[in-house]
């Protein structure tokens, strides 16, 4: 049983960055697909980007290539999703997600979820 | 704008079977598997379909999937009080990045 532990609750000034990390315990993260989603005040879900072992890269959603680094700690089993140029926008719940692929298929889901950090941008 | 399409709400009675649907493109859904998730209020989505119409262990057999085409559904039948939920559909897109719906709130009436 994967579990996936974020940190707390951070509050930014616009311009600013942001790093949100994800502790996993019950897998190494080596083993896992490490994904980002993050979800506005009364808005539904946006994928970030997340981790190919395809190809071992890290793939950004256009929106925010640029702006987004992801990065994974594997001495630690901790994940890292760093967003800068922070705007009110940005202002969400931020996801990390396990993503399962089943090898020789092109099934993919998202099956394991953090517990969600929120990130408010505000001057 | 998601490029998936959901329904933003539906409503059915306790012990009442509801529908919701998900509609896409063949760039998605039409070559890619479904999955839907379940996202209580103030928690964080939880996997409920996966590969259109299976479920991970302990979700009841009240929640079904299908797929048809380029469109999906989610089905619940013998609706509770503690179905009140957004549900999402989710799948991939040709360039390998992923796409949910905009969510369908539930109301049990």
């Amino acid at each position: 049983q994967v579990q996936l532990v974020q940190s707390g609750a951070e509050v930014k000034k616009p311009g600013a960055s942001v790093k949100v990390s994800c502790k996993v315990s019950g897998y190494t993260l080596t083993e896992l697909s490490m994904h980002w989603v993050r979800q506005a005040p009364g808005k539904g879900l946006e994928w970030m980007g997340g981790f190919d072992p395809e190809d071992g890269e890290t793939i950004y959603a256009q929106k925010f290539q640029g702006r987004v680094t992801m990065t994974e700690d594997t001495s630690t089993d901790t994940a890292y999703m760093e967003l800068s140029s922070l705007r009110s926008e940005d202002t969400a719940v931020y996801y990390c997600a396990t993503v399962f692929i089943a090898a020789g298929t092109s099934s993919s889901f998202f099956d394991y979820w953090g517990q969600g950090t929120l990130v408010t941008v505000s001057s | 704008q998601s490029v998936l399409t959901q329904p933003p709400s539906v409503s059915a009675a306790p012990g009442q079977k509801v529908t919701i649907s998900c509609s896409g493109s063949s760039s998605n859904i039409g070559n890619n598997y479904v999955s839907w998730y379940q996202q209580l209020p103030g928690t964080a989505p939880k996997l409920l379909i996966y590969e259109n119409n299976k479920r991970p262990s302990g979700i009841p057999d009240r929640f079904s999937g299908s797929k048809s085409g380029t469109s999906a559904t989610l089905g619940i039948t013998g609706l509770q009080t503690g179905d009140e939920a957004d549900y999402y559909c989710g799948t991939w897109d040709s360039s390998l990045s992923a796409l949910f719906g905009g969510g369908t709130k539930l109301t049990v009436l």
